[in-house]
């Protein structure tokens, strides 16, 4: 059973170029999380899709936008990219039956470089 | 949501048991207690979860105060595989809420 798969696996821009970031979510699984994360430091949540909408948004400036397609993969695009968005982005999947709480699968995330 | 207090760092030596605490004061009566690990290299890894009552898996047993203002994660027996970075995190029940991460404890295990 295939976890969460992240494309590419590393990727290097220049500042100011646009980037998108793919993921397909575990089977079984409709929700789909990004996560940035910086070295050294957590997580930090950017948006989640579910049925192809966007539900919840972190702290993130519209330069960071996102899609879920038929299939619940799903895209982070980055506009206008600035050294600081060098990062490891993870993206995660999840199920949420109604009244039950389930744990998130992530995957191995993309390291995006930006010079 | 709610904040959790972990030590920045523990060391552990292998074949020892390892308890990572975790505080929650400010815990509200929704919210899950969910363990997550990081390897070296991966992305963050489900470990256990509860609400009041102590809870055990093939992974880990996590251990909640009678009050939920704070919680153990238990590793019975460390293995050098266990040297990652472990996050607590409170989760609330309602929709489909988004995990909030904190810096977590840097588990070291010396063999």
């Amino acid at each position: 059973d295939a976890g969460v798969t992240q494309s590419p696996t590393h990727l290097i821009k220049t500042r100011g170029q646009q980037v998108t970031l793919r993921c397909s979510p575990k089977s079984g699984h409709d929700t789909v999380s990004w996560y940035q994360q910086a070295l050294g430091q957590g997580p930090q949540f950017i948006f989640q899709y579910y049925e192809e909408e966007e539900r919840q948004r972190g702290n993130f400036p519209d330069r960071f936008s996102g899609h879920q397609f038929p299939n619940y993969s799903s895209e982070l695009n980055v506009n206008a990219l600035l050294l600081g968005d060098s990062a490891l982005y993870l993206c995660a999947s999840s199920w949420d039956p109604k009244g039950k709480v389930r744990g998130y699968t992530f995957g191995s995330g993309t390291r995006l470089t930006v010079v | 949501d709610a904040k959790t207090t972990q030590p920045n760092s523990m060391e552990s030596n292998e074949e020892e048991p390892v308890h990572l605490p975790c505080n929650h004061s400010t815990i509200s009566g929704t919210d899950y207690i969910h363990w997550y690990r990081q390897l070296p290299s991966q992305g963050p890894e489900y470990v256990i979860h509860g609400l009041t009552s102590n809870v055990n898996n093939r992974m880990a047993s996590l251990a909640i105060a009678e009050d939920r203002k704070s919680s153990t994660l238990i590793l019975h027996r460390a293995t050098l595989r266990d040297a990652a970075v472990y996050y607590c995190i409170l989760r609330a029940n309602t929709g489909r809420r988004a995990l909030t991460f904190g810096s977590g404890t840097r588990l070291q295990v010396q063999p």
